[in-house]
């Protein structure tokens, strides 16, 4: 079953504006990851955040985690045609350390 | 440093036959990872392995599918008697190790499978 369910599952938006996916979890994890993947491609890493850390930062990129409420956010901001992709998140937990990926959501940047 | 390697990219099999595919992890890495993707949705884990081990292979299917991780080489995803359905793409990841320390798992560029 999935672990991790990002939301909304697709998301259209105008260059400039700011893109903000959810990822929502059902048990304690250790670790979170988000993915980007562009169609038929592979998945490119983009930010691990652990479980006792709050928020990271990574360029235009800026993701927060929610121990209490199981859930992070991956906020892009001033967003580029070229974001247009696939966002996944993948939790690992207890002592299993295997990311567990959701459905993902599909954000489409419009030039 | 090369990152983590696939192949084949695409690979057509008949019902039947079977289809082999290869990863070759970062190097460094121990660690390695199967993922299967249907269209539009995410990636479902399949087995988990270090050098010489399979750690967890939960989500692997119990007949036809298997994966090995040797010593010196490649890990192969072996599918024996491909069916329709195992029409996918196919992803391997690889990390230094596992642990509550940093350890992001890298993936490769995947396989798609195709059975006519």
């Amino acid at each position: 079953s999935q672990q991790g369910e990002e939301d909304p599952q697709a998301l259209s938006i105008q260059e400039g504006e700011n893109a903000t996916m959810n990822c929502s979890y059902k048990t304690s994890i250790n670790n979170l990851q988000w993915y980007r993947q562009n169609s038929g491609r592979g998945l490119v890493h983009l930010i691990l955040i652990r479980s006792n850390e709050r928020e990271k930062h990574s360029g235009r990129l800026r993701v927060t985690l929610d121990t209490s409420k199981k859930s992070s956010s991956l906020l892009i901001t001033a967003s580029r045609a070229a974001d247009t992709a696939s966002y996944f998140c993948a939790t690992d937990s207890g002592g299993s350390y295997i990311p567990t990926f959701g459905r993902g959501t599909s954000l489409i940047v419009h030039p | 440093n090369a990152g983590v390697m696939q192949n084949p990219r695409h690979l057509v099999r008949r019902r039947g036959q079977e289809a082999r595919l290869r990863c070759s992890p970062m190097k460094g890495h121990s660690h390695v990872y199967w993922y299967r993707q249907l269209p539009e949705e995410g990636l479902k884990f399949m087995v988990y392995l270090q050098k010489e081990n399979i750690i967890d292979e939960s989500g692997m299917p119990k007949e036809r599918f298997s994966a090995e991780f040797p010593k010196e080489g490649p890990s192969i995803l072996r599918i024996q008697q491909v069916v329709r359905g195992d029409s996918a793409a196919y992803f391997c990841a690889s990390s230094p190790a596992a642990g509550r320390a940093n350890t992001e798992a890298f993936f490769g560029q995947g396989t798609r499978l195709t059975v006519v």
